[in-house]
């Protein structure tokens, strides 16, 4: 069973620039959900997508977004990047279910440095 | 608004002693507070959770005690281990949501 990987591990990117992290979810799950995780920091929900659709949505601007594929990966897109998203971007997977466990299994992030 | 907030924001603790971390609630319509352990380079990954109809849960040497009427909740480590070395997140959520709310983490150091 692979587990959630994601790409790429580091990047540095400076102000104004856009930056796309990619996702893989874990084998049979189809729903994916997006963390941001600042220094010293608990995660912070950014968004949720299943069936390709965002299906929830934290307390982000517009310039976060996302993209999920008929095979369950993902993107997040970050456009005009601002000093402050510098963070550790998770990605976490889990099976749809009608009531969910809100048991999610993450990945090893992609830490994002903005100069 | 920090909806769940979590204490100490470090801890330190010999082998073999008792580790304790809180966290506190606002959101009465919580009903999921599942507990995620973080080592350095890693993702976090489900340590433990609790719903509110029970008072406690215990896996091995891990529990979670939970007072509804508080709002608390909280987590015990027993015979602490270096390899329990590592950050602790509460989090909590409602209705089966995968949206969930996380304290801000206690670092627990084990010192052999």
């Amino acid at each position: 069973e692979t587990g959630v990987t994601q790409s790429p591990t580091h990047l540095i990117k400076t102000r104004g620039q856009q930056v796309t992290l990619r996702c893989s979810s874990q084998s049979g799950h189809n729903t994916v959900s997006w963390y941001q995780q600042a220094l010293g920091q608990g995660p912070q929900f950014i968004f949720q997508y299943y069936r390709e659709e965002e299906n929830g949505r934290g307390n982000f601007p517009p310039r976060f977004s996302g993209l999920q594929f008929p095979n369950y990966s993902s993107e997040l897109n970050v456009n005009a990047l601002e000093l402050d998203d510098s963070a550790l971007y998770l990605c976490a997977s889990s099976p749809f279910r009608d009531r969910g466990t809100g048991e999610l299994f993450f990945g090893e992030g992609s830490r994002l440095t903005v100069l | 608004q920090q909806q769940v907030k979590q204490s100490p924001q470090s801890l330190i603790v010999q082998k073999g002693g008792i580790s304790i971390i809180n966290c506190a609630y606002e959101n009465t319509a919580f009903d999921y507070f599942p507990w995620y352990q973080q080592f350095p380079g890693k993702g976090p990954a489900l340590l433990i959770a609790i719903r509110p109809d029970v008072s406690e849960k215990k896996e091995g040497r891990f529990t979670i005690s939970f007072n509804k009427s508080a709002k608390q909740f909280s987590l015990h480590i027993m015979d602490s281990q270096p390899g329990d070395s590592a950050t602790y997140f509460c989090a909590a959520t409602q209705g089966g949501s995968e949206k969930l709310v996380f304290g801000k983490g206690t670092k627990l150091t084990v010192n052999p």
